[in-house]
């Protein structure tokens, strides 16, 4: 199988500060991974695109200093929500597509940010 | 730039009926895959079934079939023998070849009835 985690799973934080979400693949190599967004009863919107080496490719309307992305690793993609407020709160969700695969991208659990 | 449309926010289905969950999409692109998922309460984003625009036969999986219709553009979602454990959104996606991201439509919440 394809595991892909998330961590942390919940994260609840002041108004002002930085949350940085992790996404692994667990047993594969991923070139790209992808972070979506979705709030309550909505669907999942594509946020950036994060290749491996190289800077994210960021939706239009999506803030690259607000959402920070760092693909450091072929198994490790990080977002940064900066001096996070309470209209950041929502459920981050990241995605890894194999090196081997053009098509399937394994999700990992999920992450709920929620800022007081 | 590709959509997605679901147009049905909710179905109900009495358990051990099947079901059929609408998707069409949009592009101009030849080259594609269109994904089911399902989102339970927990949020994990389960992948149920893949069809690409170039396979000739419908894709199946078990109890979900893939319902392909490319000159209509719809990709509907079959789910027989309903059970109570499929109560879940379910989102219908899609993905172009030179353009790796995936978009989703607004997805079908399923009640499975006893």
């Amino acid at each position: 199988g394809a595991v892909v985690s998330q961590h942390p799973s919940w994260v609840i934080c002041k108004s002002g500060t930085s949350v940085k979400i992790e996404c692994r693949s667990l047993d594969f190599q991923a070139t790209t991974m992808f972070w979506y967004r979705q709030f309550p009863k909505q669907s999942l919107m594509l946020m950036a695109t994060s290749n491996e080496g190289s800077k994210a490719t960021y939706e239009q309307g999506v803030e690259k200093d607000k959402f920070l992305i760092n693909h450091a690793s072929l198994t490790l993609s990080t977002l940064t929500v900066t001096s996070a407020h309470p209209e950041d709160s929502s459920f981050y969700i990241c995605s890894a597509r194999r090196q081997t695969s053009m098509w399937t991208q394994y999700f990992g659990p999920g992450t709920r940010l929620l800022v007081l | 730039a590709q959509k997605i449309t679901q147009t049905q926010p909710g179905m109900f289905v009495q358990e051990k009926e099947a079901v059929t969950l609408d998707c069409t999409y949009d592009t101009s692109d030849p080259s594609y895959g269109l994904f089911w998922y399902k989102q339970p309460s927990s949020g994990e984003m389960i992948f149920l079934i893949y069809q690409g625009s170039y396979d000739q036969q419908n894709a199946t999986e078990g109890r979900y079939s893939l319902n392909f219709q490319k000159a209509r553009k719809s990709a509907n979602l079959v789910i027989s023998a309903s059970q109570l454990g499929d109560s879940a959104m379910y989102f219908c996606a899609m993905s172009l070849y030179n353009n790796n991201d995936m978009r989703f439509g607004a997805g079908t919440r399923l009640t499975v009835k006893p």
